[in-house]
């Protein structure tokens, strides 16, 4: 099985900073990664698929890179609505998680 | 506009039988991969498995193997998630998803998830 590791567990950050969040995988997994964002009581949805292309309608401020076993997620300039959980997924062999990040307010 | 109707939330005793439903809409149920996904009080994202409702094709994560059966009845656009024997241990929230395929890989789909569920809460409790 393929696991994937995410840090930090939780992120304290102020609106307009820039926000990295990093995902490795235990083997190589080319570009088959998406990010989540998943706030409480809700569903989550995507933003990232294919490591860095970004979903339909997501803010451009959210950007994807990396490839192999590991990658990045940034938030250029953090908004109060960015404030959430995110989590990374695998997708070149069936699916797995990341245990997910939590941005909070500082 | 593409919709996943889930089922609404459920309270059950340990050892009781349960099925949940996710209704499909505005797209062609057939032609995507549904997916449930697990969430444990507090904790993160869990796949459980994935069926293609064009053929009933169905994998399921190891972790869950044996414990669910995935189903669907594509004549009403419907997949199901269904336990015979809950535990306590099943308390969660249960999302279904689908898949966005952008390949296969000898039979396998390959893709992130575009589109979920607003998800069906199980509370298993004596």
């Amino acid at each position: 099985d393929i696991q994937m590791t995410q840090s930090p567990s939780t992120l304290s950050a102020s609106v307009g900073d820039r926000v990295t969040i990093t995902c490795r995988a235990s083997q190589s997994i080319s570009s088959w990664l998406a990010w989540y964002q998943q706030k409480p009581g809700k569903a989550p949805k995507l933003l990232i698929y294919k490591a860095s292309s970004l979903e339909s309608g997501v803010p451009s401020r959210f950007s994807g890179s990396g490839s192999g076993t590991e990658f990045t997620l940034t938030i250029s300039s953090l908004q109060p609505d960015d404030f959430a959980t995110y989590y990374c997924q695998q997708y070149n062999s069936l699916w797995t998680f990341g245990q997910g990040t939590k941005v909070e307010i500082k | 506009e593409v919709q996943l109707v889930q089922s609404g939330a459920e309270v059950k005793k340990p050892g009781e039988s349960l099925k949940i439903s996710c209704k499909g809409s505005g797209y062609s149920f057939t032609s995507y991969w549904i997916g449930w996904v697990r969430q444990m009080p507090g904790k993160g994202l869990e796949w459980m498995g994935i069926i293609y409702p064009g053929d009933s094709d169905t994998r399921y994560s190891p972790s869950f193997q044996g414990q669910v059966t995935i189903s669907a009845d594509k004549s009403i656009s419907t997949a199901y998630l269904q336990w015979s024997s809950l535990k306590a241990s099943d308390t969660a929230m249960y999302y279904c998803a689908r898949l966005s395929v952008i390949t296969m890989v000898q039979g396998v789909p390959r893709g992130p998830i575009d589109y979920w569920g607003q998800g069906t809460l199980v509370t298993v409790s004596s």
